[in-house]
């Protein structure tokens, strides 16, 4: 079966750097999204990683491994707006997106 | 209109009744999407359809269909609803289906089936 993992909850404090981590069993891959949902709000995009490495974009970076299935989001110099869940989702070879359950990131000053 | 816009926000709804989630985009995308999402779980795909005409069967699509008669336009009907289906809907769409390309979200549909 298709499967992503991310932890369920996650606190860092205010201007801190945080990492959360996404490993990923799939049928295939053709990339690797990261999208930020706030509470009751819909998801919007952060990434998108094909190709190993870093991608990095402003305070936000993302790494993928595709050898080892694994990718992270860093945050740096975070505040309190980054408080909100993100999601990992890995598109399969039938170019479908298969979602993790999303880390909830607490952020307190 | 500016985006994907869904209609209604939220609904409670008698199960057994008939129900028609609207999703309108505006962006010219050419695939569109519905999940479901639910608490502990990753957003689940229910159908979708890559271009106008065509659609598609996602990872849960029992007790849904969905119709795509032009390009703005993907309505997801519950012929019967039961309350397994309670849970939050997103509309989402993306200029094609594929690799590297980025999902736009409606803000959702907080649907509860009693």
């Amino acid at each position: 079966g298709q499967n992503i993992d991310q932890p369920t909850e996650m606190t860092a404090t205010e201007g801190a750097i945080v990492q959360i981590n996404c490993t990923y069993q799939t049928s295939g891959f053709n990339g690797l999204f990261w999208y930020q949902q706030h509470a009751g709000e819909a998801p919007t995009f952060l990434s998108y990683n094909v190709l190993d490495g870093l991608e990095e974009k402003g305070r936000f970076s993302s790494f993928l491994s595709r050898s080892k299935g694994y990718s992270y989001l860093l945050l740096k110099e975070l505040q309190m707006k980054d408080s909100a869940s993100y999601l990992c989702a890995v598109m399969d070879s039938n170019y479908q997106l298969i979602w993790g359950a999303g880390t909830k990131l607490i952020i307190k000053p | 209109i500016a985006g994907i816009t869904q209609a209604p926000t939220s609904q409670i709804l008698a199960a057994g009744r008939r129900m028609t989630l609207r999703c309108t985009q505006d962006m010219r995308h050419n695939a569109m999407y519905w999940y479901r999402q639910d608490l502990g779980l990753g957003l689940r795909l229910i159908h979708y359809s890559n271009t106008a005409g065509t659609t598609g069967k996602g990872e849960v699509p029992d007790g849904y269909s969905v119709s795509r008669a032009n390009t703005d336009d993907f309505p997801l009907t519950l012929a019967s609803a039961v309350p397994s289906q309670t849970s939050v809907y997103f509309c989402a769409s993306s200029l094609r289906s594929g690799e590297n390309t980025e999902a736009f979200f409606g803000q959702g549909t907080r649907l509860t089936v009693v």
